[in-house]
């Protein structure tokens, strides 16, 4: 089975300032590796997928996210972050076999102050 | 082109009704994948629907059950509603490959008193 933990439920920052979301997954097989955005009252949206290749993975709204397979990590930061990045992050894995579902982490909540 | 859309909004029901949610997914996706989203339990899968066959279940007990039509819309129905089924479901759109991004609608606030 799978699991995925994000150690913070709520990382404040001031407007401008680097931020790094941890996640941290657990599994016997490969997995596909994505981060997800929730602004209130709305659904998910994809920030970007890890799927094979360059750990370093670009998405959007100047995100960026580095797989670490030796410490089962999928961080995602952003060097400035700015008052509309206050969101809810997910973390999310699936095993690339026949069948789409994702196992989420329990969220971060990203507060940027002014 | 259209996103997912999922109906109604919003959802005040009674313990012991039942309820059922519709999902309308993008134009040309044929997976629907349910989540259910609560502040103790977070996102959790409910199930997934593939070209109208269950593909994959998660851990839910059978008031939770599901289908899909030939357009590919879906609709999950929750049967003697508790008061612990009060949560935001979310439905996801793909074209079913899992290598390829899941959309999400908006969700269904289900309250039940």
């Amino acid at each position: 089975a799978q699991s995925v933990t994000q150690l913070d439920s709520q990382v404040p920052v001031f407007e401008e300032a680097p931020v790094e979301l941890r996640c941290n997954y657990s599994s016997s097989v490969s997995v596909y590796l994505f981060w997800y955005v929730q602004y209130p009252n709305q659904g998910l949206q994809l920030l970007l997928k890890y799927l094979s290749g360059s750990t370093l993975v670009k998405g959007i709204n100047g995100f960026e996210a580095e797989f670490n397979k030796s410490q089962t990590s999928f961080h995602l930061r952003k060097p400035s972050v700015h008052i509309s990045d206050t969101a809810e992050y997910f973390c999310a894995v699936s095993v690339p076999d026949s069948s789409y579902k994702l196992i989420f982490g329990s969220g971060t909540r990203l507060l940027v102050r002014p | 082109k259209a996103g997912v859309t999922q109906t109604p909004r919003y959802l005040i029901k009674t313990r012991g009704q039942q309820v059922t949610l519709s999902c309308s997914p993008i134009s040309g996706h044929r997976s629907v994948s349910w989540y259910q989203q609560t502040p103790g339990q977070g996102l959790q899968f409910l199930f997934e629907y593939f070209s109208e066959t269950q593909r994959n279940k998660g851990n839910f007990p059978g008031r939770f059950s599901g289908r899909q039509f030939s357009n590919s819309r879906s609709e999950m129905n929750v049967s003697t509603l508790e008061l612990g089924d009060s949560a935001l479901y979310l439905c996801a759109s793909s074209d079913g490959t899992v290598n390829t991004e899941a959309f999400f609608g908006q969700g269904t606030r289900l309250t039940v008193v």
